[in-house]
């Protein structure tokens, strides 16, 4: 079976960092995508790995231990406007993405 | 980068009518098109998939003659919810992938409520 684990939900303070874990177990691997999801919107792409590693960009950074099965996305300098769901999701080839549960993350002052 | 429309972007029908939702790819062709089902506080829950000139393939638990999926060209296609019920009301997302490419590019949604 597939199976992709995040939190439910996270809180974190402006300016501050926050990263977000992702850990999968899925028959066949060939990348994991992170998506960020506002309330009522559709997703939007934020990164994609494939191979181990850091990718930075901007102010997040997306890293994959595919070793580990484990993913996280670091968001840095936190903005009020970063408070959104924030969906990891693995791609196995030519079949559908596999998506988690998502993670909400609430942004305070 | 690649844009997906979806049309119409909320919709609210009658109990028993049936709702026509359109998805396209504007600047791409599409091999690949996804129907996506999310309720209020709740991940995505894939419907099913189409591929142009296929017939869609639908995920368990999801009535294909009730969710009517058509993909006639590789920029469009269309989910039919047949005789509507107030559950059916829900968030109803599309995405579209292209040949060599294992990303996905959402449409902006469409939003129906069945009353």
């Amino acid at each position: 079976g597939q199976n992709i684990d995040q939190p439910t939900e996270m809180t974190a303070t402006e300016g501050a960092i926050v990263q977000i874990n992702c850990t999968y177990q899925t028959s066949g691997f060939n990348g994991l995508f992170w998506y960020q999801q506002h309330a009522g919107e559709a997703p939007t792409f934020l990164s994609y790995n494939v191979l181990d590693g850091l990718e930075e960009k901007g102010r997040f950074s997306s890293f994959l231990s595919r070793s580990k099965g484990y993913s996280y996305l670091l968001l840095k300098e936190l903005q009020m406007k970063d408070s959104a769901s924030y969906l990891c999701a693995v791609s196995r080839g030519n079949t559908p993405l596999v998506f988690g549960k998502g993670t909400r993350l609430s942004v305070i002052a | 980068g690649a844009v997906v429309s979806q049309h119409p972007s909320w919709v609210i029908c009658k109990s028993g009518t049936s709702v026509k939702i359109e998805c396209r790819s504007l600047d791409f062709q599409a091999t690949t098109m996804f129907w996506y089902r999310q309720f209020p506080k709740q991940s995505l829950m894939l419907m099913a998939t189409s591929n142009e000139g296929s017939k869609a393939t639908y995920e368990q638990g999801v009535e294909k003659d009730k969710f009517l999926i058509n993909h006639a060209s590789l920029t469009l296609s269309t989910l039919t919810v047949t005789s509507a019920h107030p559950e059916d009301s829900s968030f109803y997302i599309c995405s579209a992938q292209w040949v060599n490419s294992y990303e996905q590019y959402f449409g902006p949604g469409t939003r129906l409520t069945v009353t």
